[in-house]
């Protein structure tokens, strides 16, 4: 596998389920974001780790929780999520000092 | 503001070129980004042009910088129909991992 690699592509769930969706990349970055892409609204930065330390969180609810157990993997765990949650989630990664991110082709969630 | 503006959409024939503006607000940006969208998949980076030069060519792809303006465009040359997509342009600020996304250009290419 080469590039940045994310599963599931499409997932549905319900309010009270609990899911984790999980992004590797292949590139030797040691910088990795989830995104969250919703409809008619820009790219909204959620989470940012740098050589496996968050660095950033952008005021995200609570009921999203990340985990970078190493620099080629991240994980974002879910749990009690609302309908307005449903969108693509995109994975990204870095090298720490470019600013040039590769993506991943995201997970279409849906929330019932 | 934070704001990164694009136009929503634009349709041009096969083998015309395609021009895709944006506006930012930032003159403290460092880089500017073009990323492309094609259905179902993540974003490419398409290209990008560091904020001291006015213009980057790469095959197809001509990017011009208005610094004074803040104003960024996208040239497509010879647009083909595998050139339909959601283009989105970005700024990257100083040293910052944050990079603010406009809400993207859909391009429809008509043969």
């Amino acid at each position: 596998e080469t590039g940045v690699t994310q599963t599931p592509r499409h997932l549905v769930m319900g309010m009270t389920n609990k899911k984790s969706l999980k992004c590797e990349q292949h590139l030797g970055h040691n910088a990795m974001y989830w995104y969250k892409q919703s409809a008619k609204k820009p790219l909204e930065l959620m989470f940012v780790y740098s050589l496996e330390e968050r660095v950033e969180n952008n005021s995200v609810p609570s009921r999203f929780s990340p985990e970078c157990p190493n620099s080629s993997h991240l994980f974002l765990h879910l749990h009690t999520l609302q309908p307005e949650d449903s969108a693509l989630y995109l994975c990204a990664s870095s090298q720490v000092a470019s600013g040039i991110k590769f993506f991943g082709p995201g997970t279409r969630l849906t929330v019932l | 503001g934070e704001d990164v503006e694009q136009s929503l959409f634009l349709s041009v024939r096969e083998g015309d070129s395609s021009v895709i503006n944006c506006t930012y607000t930032d003159s403290s940006s460092t880089y500017l980004y073009w990323y492309k969208q094609e259905p179902g998949a993540g974003l490419q980076l398409l290209t990008y042009i560091f904020s001291n030069m006015d213009m980057k060519q790469d095959q197809r792809l001509t990017v011009l910088l208005n610094k004074k303006d803040k104003h960024l465009s996208l040239r497509i040359a010879d647009t083909q129909t595998g050139d339909s997509a959601i283009y989105f342009c970005a700024e990257r600020r100083d040293s910052s991992y944050k990079l603010i996304f406009g809400s993207g250009t859909r391009l429809l290419v008509r043969p």
